[in-house]
């Protein structure tokens, strides 16, 4: 069975202090790696996706890696700010159709 | 633009009712969603369309039913609601994966449901 394993389940960071989230998985065949934005009380949002041919994608303070033959992402926040606090979920999706794989998220806190 | 609505936020199920959420999306989107997700799990896909009549079921249907009558809409049935149902219900639109390929899912905001 598909899955996607993301860790740490939660961490608590300083505000302007700098955070990595791993998302490691064992989809196949692969097509594409998207990572979404939670907040409390609202749907998933995507930040970014990554493809099989891409390492590195920056959108903002966050950058996203992949390593697609060892199968692992990570999400990069830099210089954190409240806002920040929210559920990170990888998403893997599985080439050829349009069938999903999710996370179950990074729970991410920030303190002033 | 809306994106995705969902109708209601908030709702309390005695075991044995039933009801309708209600989702909408604007963006002439041709794929919908239906997600429940649960504390500390990742979201599990109920059932999805990919057309107007055209719906299938996902990895969790069981006690759900759905319709897809206009491109617009897809709502999600329950036709006796039972304890374990109680979770957070997301709707989501797509454009096809034939389209451009770095399109995502448009999430609503969920239905919060508690079922007693």
């Amino acid at each position: 069975k598909n899955q996607v394993e993301q860790s740490p389940q939660s961490l608590i960071i300083l505000e302007g202090k700098n955070c990595t989230l791993q998302c490691n998985y064992t989809v196949s065949p692969f097509s594409n790696l998207r990572w979404y934005k939670q907040d409390t009380g609202r749907g998933p949002v995507s930040l970014t996706i990554m493809t099989f041919s891409e390492n590195t994608k920056s959108n903002r303070r966050y950058t996203a890696t992949l390593d697609a033959d060892t199968k692992q992402s990570s999400l990069h926040i830099t210089a954190s700010q409240l806002s920040d606090s929210a559920s990170y979920i990888c998403v893997v999706s599985e080439y050829g159709n349009n069938r999903l794989a999710f996370g179950k998220g990074n729970q991410v806190v920030v303190i002033p | 633009n809306a994106g995705v609505t969902q109708t209601p936020k908030f709702r309390i199920l005695k075991i044995g009712q039933s009801m309708t959420l209600q989702c909408t999306q604007d963006m002439n989107h041709n794929y919908m969603y239906w997600y429940r997700q649960d504390p500390g799990m990742g979201l599990k896909l109920i059932y999805y369309s990919v057309g107007a009549g055209i719906t299938d079921k996902g990895e969790v249907p069981n006690g759900y039913n759905v319709s897809r009558s206009t491109t617009e809409d897809f709502p999600l049935r329950l036709e006796l609601a039972a304890p374990s149902q109680t979770s957070v219900y997301f709707c989501a639109s797509s454009y096809s994966i034939n389209r451009v390929i770095d399109q995502p899912q448009h999430f609503g905001d969920g239905t919060r449901l508690s079922i007693l």
